[in-house]
This record gives structure tokens, sequence and C-alpha cells, in this order.
């Protein structure tokens, strides 16, 4: 069984605060890694995804792989209340192209 | 951005009813389709694999028979909830997938369609 795990929350970060979300995976041949925000009723949306080792920046995140310790990681610089949202990672399977999603992590950004 | 659309957004039914979604990608050709569920404060779930032109591939626990994908084209796959019961009350999300600006694992999801069994 594939799995995706992710601390469940909340988050709480102050406004203009870095936000540090983390996410580990238990297979080993992973190769592509996806964060996903989430607002509450609303589907999944798109932040970023990262294939190698290292940082990957966008903007305000950034996402970290270490795939050594099968760990990825998403900082959100200067997080903003609009930021409050459910963070999911999602694993690849390459061979069939699934996604496997972690539970989320719930943010909450405070004014 | 790839932009994926989900209709209807909200519907209600009777119970014993049948429920079609459709799912269309509106600015790119999507070679697979996906199939997600979610209950209240719970993650994704995926249900099938929808392949144009070719049988879906259901997830271990999903039945086949009560959740009919049909993907009869590269931009349209449709989902049809039978006999709906109550505890099939919950959130569908497709996902599209597709060469687009050559990232080929991408994922879009639609907005979802939010069903309530009555």
């Amino acid at each position: 069984q594939k799995e995706v795990e992710q601390n469940s929350g909340p988050l709480s970060v102050p406004e203009g605060a870095i936000a540090s979300l983390n996410c580990t995976y238990s297979d080993r041949g992973s190769q592509s890694f996806f964060w996903y925000r989430q607002y509450s009723g609303k589907s999944p949306e798109l932040i970023m995804f990262i294939y190698s080792n290292g940082d990957k920046e966008d903007g305000r995140f950034t996402a970290q792989l270490n795939k050594a310790s099968q760990y990825v990681s998403l900082l959100i610089r200067d997080s903003q209340p609009s930021d409050s949202a459910t963070y999911l990672c999602a694993v690849l399977m390459d061979s069939s192209y699934k996604l496997i999603f972690g539970s989320g992590t719930r943010l909450l950004v405070r004014p | 951005g790839a932009v994926v659309s989900q209709h209807p957004s909200r519907v209600i039914c009777k119970s014993g009813t049948s429920v079609k979604i459709e799912c269309r990608s509106l600015d790119f050709q999507a070679t697979t389709m996906f199939w997600y569920r979610q209950f209240p404060k719970q993650s994704l779930m995926l249900m099938a694999t929808s392949n144009e032109g070719s049988k879906a591939t259901y997830e271990q626990g999903v039945e086949k028979d009560k959740f009919l994908i049909n993907h009869a084209s590269l931009t349209l796959s449709t989902l049809t909830v039978t006999s709906a019961h109550p505890e099939d009350s919950s959130f569908y999300i497709c996902s599209a997938r597709g060469p687009r600006s050559g990232s080929v694992n991408e994922q879009y999801f639609g907005p979802g369609t939010r069903l309530t069994v009555t």
C-alpha cells in the first residue's frame, strides 16, 4: 500500500511569516510530487510540482524534495490570510499516472 | 492555465434515481481523466481512471456497475451514479491529464460536483 502522510494541523502562523508544510511518502521509486491548495468547498488547485532533488521556487512558494529521506515540503514566504486553506501533497504513480494524495494540512494565517 | 469544467456544479436527487456528471477539458485534449470522491474533512479518494476509447479502470472497493464511466472523446468523460443512495452524497471531482506545454504528468482538476441524495 503506497502511502502519503501529512500532519492534519491546523498549522497556525502570523501574517508575514513563513509557513512550512511537510509530507512523507512510502514508495521509494516515486519520481513526481505535487502540491495542491484546496479552499473549503472547492476543488484542488495545483500550486507546484517537483521532480528533482533540491529546491524549486515559484514566487512566494518553494518546494523541497529529498528522495533519500522520502520527504517533500512546501514553504510559503510572507504568508497572507488568503493562503489559509488545506494543502494537499500528492505523489504520482508513474506506471499509471495516478495521484496518491495525503490527507492534507490545514493552514491558518492569522492577520 | 489548463481549464477543466464540470457540470452540474450541484445536484440534488431522490434516492433510487441516477445522476450524470460531465467533465470536459476545455483547452487541451485529455488522454486520461480521473474521477475522485471527497467526503467532508477527508482527502480525495480516487474512484477510477478513464482513458479515451477504452473501459475505465476502477479502484478497489468501487462498484463499476454503480458508477458508470464513459470517456467518449478526448475532451469529455462522464460519471453516472446509478440508483443513488444517501451514502453516495459527496463531492465528486474529475481531473484531466494530457500533453500540454511538455508537462505530461500534471493533472488539472474540475471545480467539482456536489451531489446530495435525499
